[in-house]
């Protein structure tokens, strides 16, 4: 079974510029989830969708950052414009159901964003 | 949202048991307790997950006592491809999932 996809791997922007990360969830997953996991952090959840509809993106700076998940399947986060502080990896994650009871989530590789 | 506290970092050697422990003290009854393993460069990787008394899988042992208040990861026999961060978390009836700071393990020859 494929895993979680996500492009670009590596991105380096200037601050003001902005940026776009797509993923590609698990074939079937119905709950997409977006991370940011700044160095020596664990990850802190961005957004998360269930199907295309948000179910939660209380922790989404909502002035630059947006993100949409199309007809279900893939999702796209956008930052613009970025600060430095924006400097982290992006991770993607998808899980089968609703992620109601703490479900197994299943991680993308990242897109490690270098801000200047 | 109930908060999680494990220790910062753990060494062990090569071939012992490795016991993780999580503190909750304010888990709400519908959390499930999930552990999470990361690898540098990687996505963190689901490891096990529980609610209450002891659950054990391939790789890994959860122990959660009858108060819910604490859990313990067992990874018995770690090898140096266990060194890593475990990140415990709770989960359920609220959608938000908190990953803390995580456990650096370092296993060593």
């Amino acid at each position: 079974e494929a895993g979680v996809a996500q492009s670009p791997r590596y991105k380096i922007i200037e601050k003001r510029q902005s940026v776009a990360f797509w993923c590609n969830p698990i074939s079937g997953h119905a709950t997409l989830y977006w991370y940011q996991q700044i160095l020596g952090q664990g990850p802190k959840l961005l957004i998360q969708f269930q199907n295309n509809g948000v179910v939660d993106d209380s922790q989404l700076p909502k002035d630059r950052f947006s993100a949409e998940r199309l007809k279900g399947v893939d999702s796209t986060l956008k930052i613009q414009p970025a600060k430095l502080e924006d400097s982290a990896v992006y991770l993607c994650a998808s899980s089968l159901g609703l992620g109601i009871t703490g479900e197994e989530q299943y991680f993308g590789p990242g897109t490690r964003l270098t801000v200047t | 949202l109930a908060k999680t506290t494990q220790p910062i970092s753990m060494d062990s050697y090569e071939g012992q048991e490795v016991n993780i422990t999580c503190s909750h003290n304010n888990i709400a009854t519908n959390d499930y307790i999930t552990w999470y393993q990361q690898f540098p460069s990687q996505g963190p990787r689901f490891i096990i997950q529980g609610y209450k008394t002891k659950v054990t899988n391939e790789v890994a042992s959860l122990f959660i006592p009858a108060d819910r208040k604490s859990s313990t990861l067992s990874l018995p026999r770690v090898s140096l491809s266990d060194t890593a961060v475990y990140y415990c978390l709770l989960g359920a009836g609220s959608y938000q999932l908190t990953f803390g700071k995580g456990t650096k393990l370092s296993v060593i020859p």
